[in-house]
């Protein structure tokens, strides 16, 4: 079946500086990925859709400049958290899709923490 | 904008109790419902899916019906293991395409042997 790889799964970080988390889909080509983020006690809130190729579109509050989002294969996206702060941090998530017929696939997720 | 309401938990059930989470979401047109679960330390994993109204999705002894006269997708079980202890989602999309998915707040279910 369609597995995506998110790294890493914890990372703590200091106020600042960035950090970077990778979305992998190992057996499929993701011409779709979608980056959330997910809050305690909340549900999964999405942040962009990135397309494989081009910019990503991201949902209306999310700073663009802030969370970097690059899709430069159809296997790998990443999530860029840039000048990172304390209320960044949280349970970031990655989805991949090749086409609607085959939904949506997960990764495990990244839990950030900014200290 | 669409949107789904979910039954609030934490939800505690003894093992084989009957479960029920409630599912209801405002949409256009005809969406896509899915049913997602997140066990402990992993991604979300599909549970099971219904793309037109009536449609019935199953899996693992789950099912959900696809009610669009009150707008609900309430996920159902018989008789529930210790192992069906995670997070339920459920989500919609539009119809077709790749789109977004748009989720409820999430139920933790915790059954007791």
């Amino acid at each position: 079946g369609a597995v995506v790889s998110q790294h890493p799964s914890r990372v703590i970080c200091k106020s600042g500086t960035s950090v970077k988390i990778e979305c992998r889909s190992l057996d499929f080509q993701a011409t779709t990925m979608f980056w959330y983020r997910q809050f305690p006690k909340q549900s999964l809130m999405l942040m962009a859709t990135s397309n494989e190729g081009s910019k990503a579109t991201y949902e209306q509050g999310v700073e663009k400049d802030k969370f970097l989002i690059n899709h430069a294969s159809l296997t790998l996206s990443t999530l860029t958290v840039t000048s990172a702060h304390p209320e960044d941090s949280s349970f970031y998530i990655c989805s991949a899709t090749r086409s609607a017929n085959y939904g949506y696939t997960f990764g495990s997720g990244t839990r950030l923490t900014v200290v | 904008g669409d949107s789904v309401t979910q039954m609030e938990g934490p939800v505690t059930l003894s093992e084989e109790a009957f479960l029920t989470i409630n599912c209801t979401y405002t949409a256009t047109g005809y969406p896509s419902l899915f049913w997602y679960v997140q066990y402990p330390g992993e991604g979300l994993q599909l549970l099971l899916k219904a793309t037109k109204a009536d449609d019935k999705g199953s899996n693992k002894g789950f099912e959900a019906t696809y009610r669009k006269e009150t707008t609900s997708f309430h996920l159902e079980k018989g008789s529930v293991q210790v192992s069906d202890s995670a997070v339920y989602f459920c989500a919609l999309s539009p119809p077709g395409g790749n789109e977004k998915l748009t989720f409820g707040t999430g139920t933790r279910l915790t059954i007791i042997p």
